[in-house]
C-alpha cells in the first residue's frame, strides 16, 4: 500500500462547479497535511495546510481532514479554467521524520 | 523580495558525469530541502538542511550529497550520473527547521542525462 494515495485523474469539471480532490494516507499517526498545486512545467505552490479534524476554508478552497478515516480532501468552489493543474497531497508522518510524503497528484481540468 | 532561486534551470549531462545544482532560499529562511520529481510523479525527498546541518535524508544512494553554506544557500551534488537521474530537482526553503514545514519551492533545475 502506498503511503499517500490520490486518484490520478484526470478529473474534469465544468467552469463554476465544485471540484473535489481526495487523498488517503496509511500512517495513522500523521499530523500535518498539505495541498500543493502544480502547473505543467512549474514547481509546486502551497494552497493550504491542515492539522486538525474538520474543515478549513480559504477563499474558494476548503480542506477537510478526517483522521479516523485517514483521508484529507480539497474542495474548490466556483472552479475556474485557471484552476486546471495537478494537485499534490503531502503528509508529514508520525515520528521524528522530517520528510514530506507526497502523493502522485490528481490532474484537474476545468472546462469553460 | 526574491523567492527561492535555483540554477541552472536546465542542463544536459551524459552518464557517468557529475552535476552541481544550486539554491538560494528566501531571505530569512534557514531551512533548505531538496526534492527529485520524475515526470508524472510526486516529489521525492532527498535532503533537508537547517543551519548548515543535515537534518534529514531520503532513500537516495550515496552518489547524492548536499551541503548548506553560512548564507543558507545550498548545493546538491550528484556523482556518476545514471539515466534514471533525469528529473526535475526542486529546492524548497522554509523559515523553521521542523514543525509546520510550509515549503516554498524554487522553479527547479531540469536535468537530462543522456
Amino acid at each position: 500500500q502506498k503511503e499517500v494515495e490520490q486518484n490520478s485523474g484526470p478529473l474534469s469539471v465544468p467552469e463554476g462547479a465544485i471540484a473535489s480532490l481526495n487523498c488517503t494516507y496509511s500512517d495513522r499517526g500523521s499530523q500535518s497535511f498539505f495541498w500543493y498545486r502544480q502547473y505543467s512545467g512549474k514547481s509546486p505552490e502551497l494552497i493550504m495546510f491542515i492539522y486538525s479534524n474538520g474543515d478549513k476554508e480559504d477563499g474558494r478552497f476548503t480542506a477537510q481532514l478526517n483522521k479516523a478515516s485517514q483521508y484529507v480532501s480539497l474542495l474548490i468552489r466556483d472552479s475556474q479554467p485557471s484552476d486546471s493543474a495537478t494537485y499534490l497531497c503531502a503528509v508529514i508522518p508520525a515520528g521524528n521524520n522530517r520528510k514530506l510524503i507526497w502523493g502522485l497528484g490528481t490532474s484537474l481540468a476545468v472546462n469553460p | 523580495d526574491a523567492g527561492v532561486t535555483q540554477s541552472p534551470t536546465h542542463l544536459i549531462k551524459t552518464r557517468g558525469q557529475h552535476v552541481t545544482l544550486r539554491c538560494s532560499p528566501i531571505s530569512g529562511h534557514k531551512s533548505v530541502s531538496w526534492y527529485q520529481q520524475v515526470l508524472g510523479q510526486g516529489p521525492q525527498f532527498i535532503f533537508q538542511y537547517y543551519e548548515k546541518e543535515e537534518r534529514g535524508r531520503g532513500n537516495f544512494p550515496d552518489r547524492f550529497s548536499a551541503r548548506q553554506f553560512p548564507n543558507y544557500s545550498s548545493e546538491l551534488n550528484v556523482n556518476a550520473l545514471l539515466l534514471g537521474d533525469s528529473a526535475l530537482y526542486l529546492c524548497a526553503s522554509s523559515v523553521e527547521d521542523w514543525g509546520a514545514n510550509v515549503l516554498t519551492f524554487g522553479a527547479g533545475s531540469r536535468l537530462t542525462v543522456l
